[in-house]
């Protein structure tokens, strides 16, 4: 089945320590976008690439990084640099066009808790 | 820039009771329009979209239509279920802003049996 996988869906860590997130699909779609959701809250865009080897920052970049060596594989590393990193992480993938406008496909989540 | 603004929850209703969830939307082209729904602890999915003016986007008994001239793309069902509790995000996706999403911030639903 064609989908995306996000590990783990729940992640612990300390104040002070990076943590990466993985997010991998087999939908063969050529863009890839990381989301933060806090409780009750919309979602807010962190990074996303659009083509293997290039990214850009989203709305809430700072404290966060991201690769793309692999058309599959969108890693996110919240870094220490994170002020307030606790919340449910999403990432998402699409088609890419330049004229149509194609929807997301969005993964189950990872729900990180730093303490 | 771009803009979406949904109508605040938590929306409670009883089974079998009409739905209405109101979205308007502030955009510098010519958007897409979708709604995604999120069940609690998952992802979000997508419900349905629109992709120019008058298109009515259907799914699973839910239905919006895409109007420009008052650039509104309200969800309604006839008969909601309490399986249909969950949160819904309006959202648009807009040429000129390279695809990117732009997300409401989300209507809970909760319906009682």
């Amino acid at each position: 089945d064609g989908g995306i996988t996000q590990s783990p869906k729940y992640l612990f860590r300390k104040e002070g320590q990076n943590v990466t997130l993985s997010c991998e699909q087999n939908l063969n779609h050529d863009a890839m976008y990381w989301y933060r959701q806090d409780p009750g809250q919309g979602l807010r865009l962190i990074y996303y690439s659009q083509i293997v080897n290039d990214f850009q920052k989203g709305d809430i970049a700072e404290g966060y990084s991201v690769s793309r060596e692999k058309k599959e594989s969108f890693p996110l590393t919240v870094t220490s640099a994170q002020k307030n990193p606790t919340a449910f992480y999403l990432c998402a993938s699409s088609i890419t066009s330049g004229t149509r406008q194609y929807e997301q496909y969005f993964g189950p989540g990872t729900r990180l808790t730093v303490t | 820039g771009n803009s979406v603004t949904q109508m605040e929850g938590p929306v409670t209703l009883s089974e079998e009771a009409f739905l209405t969830i109101n979205c308007t939307y502030t955009a510098t082209g010519y958007p897409s329009l979708f709604w995604y729904v999120q069940y609690p602890g998952e992802g979000l999915q997508l419900l349905l979209k629109a992709t120019k003016a008058d298109d009515k986007g259907s799914n699973k008994g839910f239905e919006a239509t895409y109007r420009k001239e008052t650039t509104s793309f309200h969800l309604e069902k006839g008969s909601v279920q309490v399986s249909d509790s969950a949160v819904y995000f309006c959202a648009l996706s807009d040429r000129n802003a390279g695809n990117m999403l732009t997300f409401g911030g989300g209507t809970r639903l909760m319906v009682k049996p």
